[in-house]
Formats: structure tokens, C-alpha cells, sequence
């Protein structure tokens, strides 16, 4: 069956350095991978998209890579800050007209 | 703009009753859906909607209701709600199912005992 792991321990980071959490899955072969943002008792927030024919994409401090031979995505956040602390999930979808799955989320606290 | 509101943000039930969560957007989107979050478990479908009419089920649609009348309201049924339907539930549209970002409602906390 499909399956989607994240980091599932917490990552703890010091502030100031990066910080790179972990998307793979199984059984699956997506055209879209997305990546969120939760915040304790709030919606999930819409950080970045990925199509399958991208390797790379940024925005500000914020870099994700798809990897669709590893089945793997990284989500990495450069000179991280406390403020950056929250719970990150991905999510896939097969195509544009398909439903998304999400990841159970990492959890990311970064100190001062 | 509003975009999606959920309502309400904490409800306890007791084993055998029924609610509705409601759930509305203002933004004009088509494709409308909704999740459940229980600890470590990540977000579950429960059902969708690609436009006013038309539903169909996800993951996890036992025990749920779902209705599109109109483009902005997505209510979900709980027909008799059971302890195992204790969770948070989170409503999202988009402008598509996949390919586009989904914005969140802030969620309802549901407790079942």
C-alpha cells in the first residue's frame, strides 16, 4: 500500500544552522509534492510546491528537492530561527486531478 | 477575505448523538475536502468534493456524512458519533485536488464519550 514517512522523531537545531527534514515514500509515484507548515492547534499553512520534473525549488530561506529515483524529498531551512519552530508535513498527489495524502509530519524546534 | 472557516472549534458529544461540522469558503474554490488528525497519525482523508453536487469518499469515510449544495458550504455529518471519532478535523479547498495549494480551516477539536 501507499506509503509516506517523515522524520519520525523530533529535530531539534540550533538556531543558525540548517535545518533538513525528510519526505519518502513507497508505492507510489507522484507528479506533485507539496510542503506545509502546522502550527500547535492551527491549520496545516501552504509553503512550497514540487512538480516530478523539478529537481529544485526555493523561496527565501526555504529549499525543497525531489528525488523521483530515491523516492525522496528533502525540505531543508537555511539560518534557521525559533520562529521556524513547528510541525512540517508533506504531502503527495498522483496528479492535478487527484486527492492529496499527507505525512504524518515532523515536528521541528530550533533553540537559541 | 475570510478563506475557510470551520465551525465549531471544540464540541463534545456523547456516544450515539449527531452533529454537523460546518465549514464555508470565500473563495471560489471548487474542489473542497475534508480530514481528520489523531497524534502520530498524520491527516486522513475523509471525503471530497470536485464541485457543487458531487462528492465521493477518502480514506477513512465510515460513520461520515458529506452534501455540496452550493460552491461555498461542505458540511460533515457524524451519524452516531462513537469515542473512535475523538480527533481534530480540518476542512480545505483549493482551486484543484492536487496540483495546487490547499488552505486550511483553523479546525475542530471533537471529543466523543
Amino acid at each position: 500500500s501507499q506509503k509516506i514517512e517523515q522524520n519520525s522523531e523530533a529535530l531539534n537545531i540550533q538556531e543558525g544552522k540548517t535545518a533538513t527534514l525528510t519526505c519518502n515514500y513507497t508505492n507510489y509515484s507522484p507528479a506533485y509534492l507539496q510542503w506545509y507548515r502546522q502550527d500547535p492547534g492551527r491549520g496545516p499553512v501552504f509553503l512550497l510546491l514540487i512538480r516530478e520534473n523539478e529537481k529544485e525549488k526555493r523561496k527565501e530561506r526555504l529549499k525543497v528537492t525531489f528525488d523521483t529515483t530515491l523516492k525522496q524529498s528533502l525540505f531543508h531551512i537555511t539560518a534557521s530561527q525559533p520562529a521556524d519552530s513547528a510541525t512540517y508535513l508533506c504531502a503527495l498527489a498522483k496528479s492535478s486531478a487527484s486527492k492529496i495524502i499527507f505525512g504524518s509530519g515532523t515536528r521541528l524546534s530550533i533553540r537559541p | 477575505n475570510a478563506g475557510v472557516t470551520q465551525t465549531p472549534k471544540f464540541q463534545v458529544l456523547k456516544t450515539g448523538q449527531s452533529m454537523t461540522l460546518q465549514c464555508a469558503q470565500d473563495m471560489n474554490h471548487e474542489y473542497m475536502s475534508w480530514y481528520r488528525q489523531d497524534p502520530g497519525m498524520g491527516l486522513r482523508l475523509i471525503h471530497y468534493s470536485v464541485g457543487a453536487g458531487i462528492t465521493d469518499q477518502g480514506e477513512v469515510p465510515n460513520g461520515y456524512n458529506v452534501s455540496r449544495s452550493t460552491t461555498e458550504d461542505f458540511p460533515l455529518r457524524l451519524l452516531s458519533a462513537a469515542p473512535s471519532q475523538t480527533s481534530v478535523y480540518f476542512c480545505a479547498s483549493s482551486y484543484g485536488p492536487g496540483g495546487t495549494e490547499a488552505f486550511f480551516g483553523q479546525g475542530t477539536r471533537l471529543t466523543v464519550v
